[in-house]
C-alpha cells in the first residue's frame, strides 16, 4: 500500500473558480502534513503546514486535516492562471524521524 | 546566505565516472534533506541529516551513493561509477522546524 496517494491530474478549473486537491495517507500516527507547490523546471516550496484536525486559512489557501479519515487537502480560492503548478503534499511519517515523504503531486491547469 | 545554495547547477559525465554535489544550507537550519527527481516524477528521498544524529539512509537507492555532512553544515552527495539511470535533478534541503522545507534550485546531473 502506497503511504500517501494523490491524482496526478492533470485538474484543470477556470480562473476564479475553486480548485480543490485531495491526498490521503496510510500512517495513522502521522501529526504533520504540508503543502508544497512546484512550478515547471521550478523546485518546491512550502505553501501550508497543518497539525490539528481542522482548517487552516491563508490568503486564497485553505488546508483541511481530517485525521480520522486520514486525508488532507488543499482548496484554492478565486484560481489565477499563475496557480498552475504541481501541487504536492508531504507529511512525517511516525516513528520515521522528521524524513519527510512527499506524494507524486497534482498538476493544476487553470484556464482563461 | 539567504537561501539554499547548491552546486554545480549543471552537470554532464560520462557513465562509470564519479560526480560529487555540493550544498550550503540556510544558516542555523539544523535539518538537512537530500531528493532526487527524475523527469516527470514525484521527488525521491535520499538520505536525511538531524544535528548530530546518525543520518538516515534509508533512500540512498545502492552503495554507489553516499552523503556527508561536515561541521553540521554543508553537505556533499557523492555518486560513484555513475550509470545512466542517475541521470535526474538532485534536490537538497534544508529546515528548522521540522517539515518545513527550503530547497535550493537542484543539480541537473546528465549521465552520457
Amino acid at each position: 500500500q502506497k503511504e500517501v496517494e494523490q491524482n496526478s491530474g492533470p485538474l484543470s478549473v477556470p480562473e476564479g473558480a475553486i480548485a480543490s486537491l485531495n491526498c490521503t495517507y496510510s500512517d495513522r500516527g502521522s501529526q504533520s502534513f504540508f503543502w508544497y507547490r512546484q512550478y515547471s523546471g521550478k523546485s518546491p516550496e512550502l505553501i501550508m503546514s497543518i497539525y490539528s484536525n481542522g482548517d487552516k486559512e491563508d490568503g486564497r489557501f485553505t488546508a483541511q486535516l481530517n485525521k480520522a479519515s486520514q486525508y488532507v487537502s488543499l482548496l484554492i480560492r478565486d484560481s489565477q492562471p499563475s496557480d498552475s503548478a504541481t501541487y504536492l503534499c508531504a507529511f512525517v511519517f511516525t516513528g520515521g524521524g522528521n524524513k519527510l515523504t512527499f506524494g507524486t503531486g497534482t498538476q493544476l491547469k487553470v484556464e482563461l | 546566505g539567504a537561501g539554499v545554495s547548491q552546486s554545480p547547477s549543471n552537470k554532464v559525465t560520462e557513465k562509470g565516472k564519479d560526480v560529487e554535489l555540493r550544498c550550503d544550507p540556510i544558516s542555523g537550519h539544523t535539518a538537512l534533506y537530500w531528493y532526487r527527481q527524475s523527469l516527470g516524477q514525484g521527488l525521491e528521498f535520499l538520505i536525511y541529516f538531524q544535528g548530530n544524529s546518525a543520518p538516515d539512509k534509508s533512500g540512498l537507492p545502492s552503495d554507489r551513493f553516499s552523503a556527508e555532512r561536515t561541521g553540521g553544515s554543508v553537505s556533499t552527495l557523492t555518486i560513484q561509477r555513475t550509470q545512466q539511470e542517475d541521470s535526474a535533478v538532485y534536490l537538497c534541503a534544508s529546515s528548522s522546524p521540522p517539515g518545513e522545507l527550503f530547497f535550493g534550485e537542484g543539480s541537473r546531473l546528465t549521465v552520457l
